[in-house]
């Protein structure tokens, strides 16, 4: 079983529409769990970091998390083509509290 | 004001090579990392550096050495280099657990 868990996609959604994009992970201690968006060509971007369980908003993007399904989402609310990127969900394990675990990302493409 | 900077954004070379790249963070930070993002965009971690001493060295190939000359420095050197090394590599450095990468050295081997 892998560390950290996404669906690849790619995922379709349209301009205006919600975007929700899942991520699972494995070690039940994780501690603190990142979302960063990665552009073609470009080096990751931290977009949200959530701790607590439950919802964290900040403008158009919504954080979840659910440490008892071990589980973490990503809501952008009101799509834009320029939201059109991969999703890189981000675990910080209880060993290793230095270090990131990343899934293999999800790709999200917004249709005009 | 570049936070995380590296060089050179572009590498190729043949096999059996020896190339390094080489990473400034300009942000105060205390820990650093090299990444490797194969292919399949998968981004995995291959060392870390607090302070200027080795805390993660995740089962890399002992031809890989990191070197950092002080904390706001870490080099990857590559030894002997296979086509499999061929991928990007990020640097990047944290503060309270929160990465801030780099624009990543594209190496490719032939």
């Amino acid at each position: 079983q892998k560390e950290v868990e996404q669906n690849s996609g790619p995922l379709s959604v349209p301009e205006g529409a919600i975007a929700s994009l899942n991520c699972t992970y494995s070690d039940r201690g994780s501690q603190s769990f990142f979302w960063y968006r990665q552009y073609s060509g470009k080096s990751p971007e931290l977009i949200m970091f959530i701790y607590s369980n439950g919802d964290k908003e900040d403008g158009r993007f919504t954080a979840q998390l659910n440490k008892a399904s071990q589980y973490v989402s990503l809501l952008i609310r009101d799509s834009q083509p320029s939201d059109s990127a991969t999703y890189l969900c981000a675990v910080t394990p209880i060993q290793g509290a230095q270090k990131l675990v990343f899934g293999q990302g999800t790709r999200l493409t917004i249709n005009p | 004001d570049t936070a995380v900077s590296q060089t050179p954004k572009y590498l190729v070379t043949q096999m059996g090579n020896d190339k390094s790249i080489k990473c400034e963070q300009n942000l105060g930070h205390d820990t650093m990392y090299w990444y490797k993002q194969d292919s399949k965009k998968f981004l995995k971690i291959m060392f870390s550096y607090n302070n200027k001493e080795l805390i993660i060295n995740e089962t890399v190939p002992n031809r890989f050495s990191p070197k950092s000359p002080d904390k706001a420095h870490l080099n990857l050197h590559i030894n002997s280099l296979e086509l499999g090394d061929s991928a990007v590599y990020f640097c990047a450095s944290s503060h309270m657990g929160t990465q801030y990468f780099g624009p990543g050295t594209r190496l490719l081997v032939l």
